[in-house]
């Protein structure tokens, strides 16, 4: 079966400007997860879904990341106003509810200049 | 609250020799589990194995097993056999809290440690 899916894989924007980025999980996955990855640094929580619960939100390092998430399937990580420092590969990974790994799209990587 | 302490940045093996890289945690939970993920320079984050806190015997999969030690709070990642392939990131990452009745929640990862295997 498919694995998780994002788009784009890569985004060049200019400072100031929104940008969305877009996760398909695998099917039937009910957690769904982004993390934010700076060049050379380990992984950073942003926000965590599960099935129909309250969003986990405690991640996300300022009001201009936002993330939605349509029942159990796509989100979409929203970033306003974009700063330089938002330059990082955005990872986003799905599970099962229950303990199980973690399977890992292959990001997007976004460059603000 | 969870960490995840990974105090080698980086670390070099021969081909066809074993490696250990070191993983300490620390938690207040009594039920808990570590994992594993792999980033080559490509970027993807493979799942290598997972060890479960009430798991009797260590977990292995195929070249990689875990060097479970609860009272020390380590889950060292042994690497058997090394391939060229095997050159890469290694992250230890734990659940920020243990559920049973949901979902594990989000994964903590240490900062990693990049391996560099030799021919």
């Amino acid at each position: 079966g498919a694995g998780v899916s994002q788009s784009p894989s890569n985004k060049v924007t200019e400072k100031g400007k929104d940008v969305e980025l877009r996760c398909d999980p695998i099917s039937g996955h009910t957690a769904l997860y982004w993390y934010r990855q700076r060049l050379g640094q380990g992984l950073e929580f942003l926000i965590y879904f599960q099935g129909n619960s309250a969003p986990d939100k405690s991640g996300l390092p300022s009001d201009r990341f936002s993330a939605e998430r349509t029942g159990e399937s796509v989100s979409t990580l929203t970033i306003q106003r974009t700063q330089q420092e938002d330059s990082a590969v955005y990872l986003c990974a799905s599970s099962f509810a229950r303990v199980s790994p973690l399977h890992f799209g292959n990001g997007t990587r976004l460059t603000v200049t | 609250a969870q960490k995840i302490t990974q105090t080698q940045p980086g670390m070099f093996v021969q081909e066809k020799e074993a490696v250990t890289l070191d993983c300490t945690y620390d938690t207040s939970d009594q039920s808990y589990g570590l994992f594993w993920y792999k980033q080559p320079s490509s970027g993807e984050m493979i799942f290598l194995i997972y060890q479960g806190s009430y798991d009797e015997q260590n977990a292995t999969e195929g070249r990689y097993s875990l060097n479970f030690q609860k009272a020390r709070k380590s889950a060292n990642l042994v690497i058997s056999a090394s391939q060229l392939g095997d050159s890469a990131m290694y992250f230890c990452a734990m659940p920020s809290s243990m559920n049973y009745g949901g979902s594990q929640g989000n994964l903590i990862f240490g900062k990693g440690t990049k391996l560099s295997v030799k021919p």
